[in-house]
């Protein structure tokens, strides 16, 4: 399967500071990623859809000047938390899919704790 | 409003017997199903995938049923083995927009 990376696996930061996820498609360009979020023993929850070369589109519910994304390259899209609080601790994976394909492939998430 | 459901949050299976993992969906407007595997504090791990042009996809231990009439789709793993327990979600998704949804997972336990 395709791979696609993320960094950093682990961050624990403190209240009102920023964070930074990268998600890399490593052997594949990727027009779209989409970045999703999960609470412990829930599902994985759509935040948005990152579109290189324009604004990321956001699901219901979701702040997007809080979650800031940017999709500069169809290798590489980043997350930003931007004052993050403790309910923001959760783990965010990004998953990637091949041009003209439907199967998505997921990076290995990084695990956010905000103390 | 849950579009994927996935109604046995667990199930525990002897080994070398089969596993039948269930998810049924209400938006007709999905055309793309999935499933993936996942372990605690680690991404998603694609397994298998359907098209609603089909009804039976199979891939070596793992086959996805589809009944879009009922709306209902399956995975059977056979035979099990104790390196399949993990969690294992159901995705669907319509092919104009990409965007996963994700039904709540099944937690596999599988015994020796």
């Amino acid at each position: 399967g395709a791979v696609v990376s993320q960094h950093p696996s682990r961050v624990i930061c403190k209240s009102g500071t920023s964070v930074k996820i990268e998600c890399r498609s490593l052997d594949f360009q990727a027009t779209t990623m989409f970045w999703y979020r999960q609470f412990p023993k829930q599902s994985l929850m759509l935040m948005a859809t990152s579109n290189e070369g324009s604004k990321a589109t956001y699901e219901q519910g979701v702040e997007k000047d809080k979650f800031l994304i940017n999709h500069a390259s169809l290798t590489l899209s980043t997350l930003t938390v931007t004052s993050a609080h403790p309910e923001d601790s959760s783990f965010y994976i990004c998953s990637a899919g091949r041009l003209y394909t439907d199967t998505q492939y997921f990076g290995p998430g990084t695990r956010l704790t905000v103390l | 409003d849950q579009q994927v459901k996935q109604n046995s949050p667990s199930l525990s299976v002897q080994e070398g017997r089969i596993s039948i993992l269930n998810c049924d969906y209400t938006n007709s407007m999905f055309d793309y199903f999935l499933w993936y595997k996942k372990y605690p504090a680690e991404g998603p791990t694609f397994l298998i995938s359907i098209s609603s042009i089909k009804d039976k996809n199979e891939d070596g231990r793992f086959t996805v049923f589809l009944n879009k009439s009922a709306k209902h789709l399956s995975l059977h793993i056979v035979p099990s083995q104790p390196g399949d327990s993990a969690v294992y979600f159901c995705a669907a998704s319509n092919s104009n927009t990409g965007k996963l949804i994700f039904g709540q997972g099944t937690t596999l336990q599988v015994k020796p």
